[in-house]
């Protein structure tokens, strides 16, 4: 069973529309992250929550809102996309403070035309 | 401002050979580095962690080594084996940001068999 799954894959859409992508995690931790890799590889924070409390919020647009229903999970909504928002988005979670390893998702590949 | 740096974008080594791989970071607050491991179409796995207060930690083939002094650490793999081909990150985090890791932009390592 997938520890840490999104939903979708892979994501193809115009610029302006609004996309989710959703992450779930049945590993029973208490954080949840996104994270984002650009085209220069580089993997950087987005967001973190602790059971369901916003903890890190990076200088992110708004047009990015996470939301967290609940502990398991960890979803990221993306308003008027804009073509720099193409990137891989990786949903991760962890337990047990800073020193707790995080658990990656596979990502969401998003390119936006 | 880049904090972490893995100055080789590749390595490739003979199987059953030493791969080593290398990471400087700049922020001297930082006080806990991780590596992680990625494959393609995946996310990255937690592969071997170490404190500010130490200079090595070693799990099976994999032994990290810390030179606070250098603002350095690298990643010692024997012997290499060709499904250790991927992309190693290394990542550095302070006290008190709960899975708020600092990436370098990767290494991609080739064991050739």
């Amino acid at each position: 069973d997938t520890a840490v799954s999104q939903t979708p894959k892979y994501l193809v859409t115009q610029m302006g529309n609004d996309k989710s992508i959703k992450c779930e995690q049945n590993l029973g931790h208490d954080t949840m992250y996104w994270y984002k890799q650009d085209s220069k590889k580089f993997l950087k924070i987005m967001f973190s929550y602790n059971n369901k409390e916003l903890i890190i919020n990076e200088t992110v647009p708004n047009r990015f809102s996470p939301k967290s229903p609940d502990k398991a999970h960890l979803n990221l909504h993306i308003n008027s996309l804009e073509l720099g928002d193409s990137a891989v988005y990786f949903c991760a979670s962890s337990q047990g403070g800073f020193k707790a390893p995080l658990h990656f998702g596979n990502g969401t590949r998003l390119t936006v035309t | 401002d880049q904090q972490v740096k893995q100055n080789s974008p590749s390595l490739s080594v003979q199987e059953g050979r030493i791969s080593i791989l290398n990471c400087d970071y700049t922020n001297s607050m930082f006080d806990y580095f991780l590596w992680y491991k990625k494959y393609p179409a995946e996310g990255p796995t937690f592969l071997i962690s170490i404190s500010s207060i130490k200079d090595k930690n070693e799990d099976g083939r994999f032994t990290v080594f810390l030179n606070k002094s250098a603002k350095h650490l690298s990643l010692h793999i024997v012997p290499s084996q060709p499904g250790d081909s991927a992309v190693y990150f290394c990542a550095a985090s302070t006290t008190g940001n709960t899975g708020k890791l600092i990436f370098g932009q990767g290494t991609t390592l080739q064991v050739k068999p």
